[in-house]
């Protein structure tokens, strides 16, 4: 069974670009969630997506963004890239939405901003 | 929101010891605590969780538990090998919330063979 997949894995960006991100979950899978992982922030919950419609959002802000298709895979977006905006981006699937529900995490997208 | 604290942030142990590792939360509406292991230039691998209803839960040579009265949980790793070697996070879900995970700071942990 193929895992969580996300492409690319590593990207080098301009300040003030935007860039697209991709996850493919597990097949079945009908949750996606993001987070940014930083070596100064740890681990922060960016958004959830579960049937094409967004269930969560974390505290970030409104240029990073989301969207999820009818067979599951997710983007998201950041636009105006900032050099803080340089972290991993992981993408975790789940079977269903609930806080209960096992969570498979992505390899991750090694994201620059120069 | 959930805040969730863990330590050591980093660990040390000889191969064959124990290794624990320490989490709280703050809210007591978190129903479910999984653990991940992070290997260098890889995403977290879960491997061990445990809900609000149960009290310990054990995976070979990995057991966790959890205390809800004190809001704590523990990553218990017995007979360690080198390939434990990594970053240990335990995290907080909040009942009701979805798939939103509150994650602890991180635990490096490094078994010397």
């Amino acid at each position: 069974k193929a895992g969580v997949t996300q492409t690319p894995r590593y990207l080098i960006k301009t300040r003030g670009q935007q860039v697209t991100l991709s996850c493919s979950p597990i097949s079945g899978h009908r949750s996606v969630s993001w987070y940014q992982q930083t070596p100064g922030q740890g681990l922060q919950f960016l958004f959830e997506y579960f049937s094409e419609t967004q269930r969560n959002k974390g505290n970030f802000p409104g240029r990073f963004s989301g969207r999820q298709f009818s067979n599951s895979r997710s983007e998201m977006n950041v636009s105006t890239l900032e050099l803080g905006d340089s972290a991993l981006y992981l993408c975790a699937s789940s079977l269903l939405t609930g806080s209960d529900t096992e969570a498979f995490f992505g390899q991750g997208t090694r994201l620059t901003v120069v | 929101g959930e805040n969730v604290e863990q330590h050591p942030s980093t660990l040390s142990v000889q191969e064959g010891d124990s290794a624990v590792i320490k989490c709280t939360y703050s809210d007591s509406a978190s129903n479910y605590f999984p653990w991940y292991k992070q290997e260098l230039g890889k995403g977290p691998q879960l491997i061990i969780d445990i809900r609000s209803n149960v009290g310990e839960k054990k995976d070979q040579r990995i057991a966790v538990t959890l205390n809800k009265t004190a809001k704590h949980f523990s990553l218990h790793i017995t007979e360690t090998q080198p390939e434990d070697s990594a970053v240990y996070f335990c995290a907080a879900s909040i009942g009701g919330a979805g798939n939103q995970f509150y994650f602890g700071t991180g635990t490096s942990l490094t078994v010397i063979p």
